[in-house]
Order: C-alpha cells, then sequence, then structure tokens
C-alpha cells in the first residue's frame, strides 16, 4: 500500500549547519508530494510542494526535489536557524482532487545557538 | 487571508462521554478531511467530505461519524470515547481541482479523554 518513510531523528544541529531530512514513498500512480512543518502547539504548516518528477519545491530557504527514478523527496536547507526546530513531516497524496494525505512518521529538528 | 478554524481548541471529557468537533474551511472550499494525530505520532486520515457528500474513509472508529453541511462546515462526532482517543484533531480544506490537491490545515482541536 501507499506509505511514506522518513529518517529517524531527533536531529540536532548547530545553528548554520547544512539540513538533510530523508523522505522516500511508495505510491501507486503519480503522487504529489509534500513537505509540511508543525512548530511545538501548533498546526501543520505546508512548507514546500512538487507536483511531478524533477520538480524542486523551494521555500524559507529549504528546498526538495522529486526523484521518480528513486522515489524520494528529501528536505534540505543549507544553514538552519534557531526558529527551524519544529517537527518536518513528508507527505504525499495521489493528486486527485479529494485524495487524502498520508504521512511519514515526522522528524524532530531541534538547533542550537 | 482567512484559514480553517476549528472548534473547539481543547476539549475535556470522561470516558463513554460524546464529543463534537467543528471545523469551518477556508471560503471556497468545497473539501474537507479530518486527520487525528496522537502523540508523538503522524496524522491519520480519518474521513474526508467533497460537496457534502463522504468522498474517501480511512482509519475512523465506528464510534465516530461525520458529516459536511450545506454551507461546507463539518462536525465530527465521537461517542462512546475511550482513553485512546485523546488526541490532536486536525482538519484540513482544499478547494476544488485545488492545485494539485494542497490541503490547508486547521490548528487542531486536542481531546482529553480522562
Amino acid at each position: 500500500g501507499d506509505s511514506v518513510t522518513q529518517m529517524e531523528g531527533p536531529v540536532t544541529l548547530s545553528e548554520e549547519a547544512f539540513l538533510t531530512i530523508n523522505c522516500t514513498y511508495t505510491a501507486t500512480g503519480y503522487p504529489s508530494l509534500f513537505w509540511y512543518v508543525q512548530y511545538p502547539g501548533e498546526g501543520l504548516q505546508l512548507l514546500l510542494k512538487a507536483t511531478k518528477a524533477d520538480d524542486k519545491g523551494s521555500n524559507k530557504g529549504f528546498e526538495a526535489t522529486y526523484r521518480k527514478e528513486t522515489t524520494s523527496f528529501h528536505l534540505e536547507k543549507g544553514s538552519v536557524q534557531v526558529s527551524d526546530s519544529a517537527v518536518y513531516f513528508c507527505a504525499h497524496t495521489r493528486g486527485t482532487s479529494y485524495g487524502k494525505l498520508t504521512f511519514g512518521q515526522g522528524t524532530i529538528l531541534t538547533v542550537h545557538p | 487571508a482567512a484559514g480553517v478554524i476549528q472548534s473547539p481548541r481543547h476539549l475535556i471529557k470522561e470516558k463513554r462521554e460524546t464529543a463534537t468537533l467543528k471545523c469551518y474551511p477556508i471560503p471556497r472550499h468545497d473539501t474537507v478531511y479530518w486527520y487525528q494525530q496522537g502523540p508523538g505520532q503522524d496524522p491519520q486520515f480519518l474521513i474526508s467530505f467533497y460537496e457534502k457528500m463522504q468522498s474517501d474513509k480511512g482509519s475512523i472508529p465506528d464510534r465516530f461519524s461525520a458529516q459536511q453541511f450545506s454551507d461546507y462546515h463539518s462536525e465530527l462526532n465521537m461517542s462512546s470515547l475511550e482513553l485512546g482517543d485523546s488526541a490532536l484533531y486536525f482538519c484540513a480544506s482544499s478547494p476544488t481541482g485545488g492545485q494539485y490537491n494542497e490541503q490547508f490545515f486547521g490548528p487542531g482541536t486536542r481531546l482529553t479523554v480522562l
């Protein structure tokens, strides 16, 4: 069945370090891929998305590229800030007009000054 | 910009009681989704509605029911509450043919069952 697998966390980095959070997926058809971020005590916010192979989603310095050949959508940021500390969820949907989101297990990121 | 509204934000119930969670989607969004997020867990899809009709169903217990009304708001009704129902319940909405099914999430309702 459809699933999303994220690298195990938590991830702890110093400010200005490089971030990679791995995400791979299994899905039938041609899913759309998303990264959501959840700050402490808050809801889910869409961070970035990609809808077809080789698309690159980007926002707030974060990037992820839709790799169909490796079924991956790894999240990267060149220089993290303390304010990036949050839980990051990779997710996909089949792209129908009412398809559910399937989430990965989430990766806790903590950035120290 | 208007966002998804959920009420109440916090709810405390006793075992075997009932609870009703409400969701008001972004204007002109006609699709609503409900997700349940247990402590330290990823959100799990419960149910969705498109144009007031159920469009998909996930791991929603039989004790739960939901509907979408003519104004597109949705309610999740939970009966015979159990301790394991304690979780954060998210509602999300998207417009028809919305750009690649991007879903916009509300702040969630935190349900605590004692």
